[in-house]
């Protein structure tokens, strides 16, 4: 079975409309990640968690919002979906601080089309 | 602020060698790390760099230079399961999170 595993796998929704990512890891990681990617700007950090009561905004977290449920599950809302939130999103979990620690694992990602 | 560059695009032919550059300027550095990521598939860590000199794991090793703001990724005796984008990140601890940032990445496209 998958380390880090994301539901759902492809998203269609309307303009407007509120969806959840879903995102859990079975490494017993406390550090976790969401990243959306478009063709051409790599991976950017919209939220992350170094444990459940820790959440931290990324570099692009307008429009998102994310939520610890506990140390193996993360996921990512969209509040009112808009079309440039079309994108890949990747969860990740890490296992610390350390460098050898911060070695990032991702979730199998999930395919977001906003009509 | 953090800059980090690689090139767009590479080609390169089964069997060769190829070089992929990451340059970068951090307000700090504590580490270097290179993803390989296939179309539509997740990143996967190849090798991670903290201190100046190269890291050596079979066909693929990673060098870094501190002082130049420079690491590279080689890959040798190149394989048609190459062709995929690789992804530089950095880890700068200004502000305490240390959470790397990544480059755009660089599409390798290896043929016959």
């Amino acid at each position: 079975d998958a380390d880090v595993t994301q539901t759902p796998r492809n998203r269609i929704t309307k303009t407007g409309k509120r969806i959840m990512l879903e995102c859990s890891q079975t490494k017993g990681h406390d550090r976790m990640y969401w990243y959306r990617q478009d063709p051409g700007l790599g991976l950017r950090l919209i939220y992350y968690s170094f444990d459940v009561k820790d959440i931290n905004k990324g570099e692009i977290s307008d429009g998102y919002s994310v939520s610890r449920q506990a140390q193996a599950k993360f996921s990512l809302s969209l509040e009112s979906a808009i079309p440039n939130q079309t994108a890949l999103y990747f969860c990740a979990s890490a296992g610390g601080a350390t460098p050898d620690q911060e070695t990032q694992y991702f979730g199998p990602g999930t395919r977001l089309l906003v009509l | 602020g953090q800059n980090i560059d690689q090139p767009t695009e590479m080609t390169a032919t089964e069997g060769a060698i190829v070089q992929i550059n990451c340059t970068y300027q951090t307000s700090g550095f504590n580490g270097l790390f290179w993803y390989q990521q296939h179309a539509g598939e997740a990143p996967t860590f190849l090798s991670y760099n903290v201190l100046d000199g190269l890291e050596e794991k079979g066909r693929f090793s990673s060098f870094l230079s501190r002082s130049k703001g420079y690491s590279y990724l080689l890959l040798k005796e190149l394989q048609m399961k190459d062709s995929a984008s690789y992804l530089c990140a950095v880890r700068d601890p200004t502000g305490g999170s240390y959470i790397p940032t990544f480059g755009r990445g660089t599409s390798l496209i290896v043929h016959p």
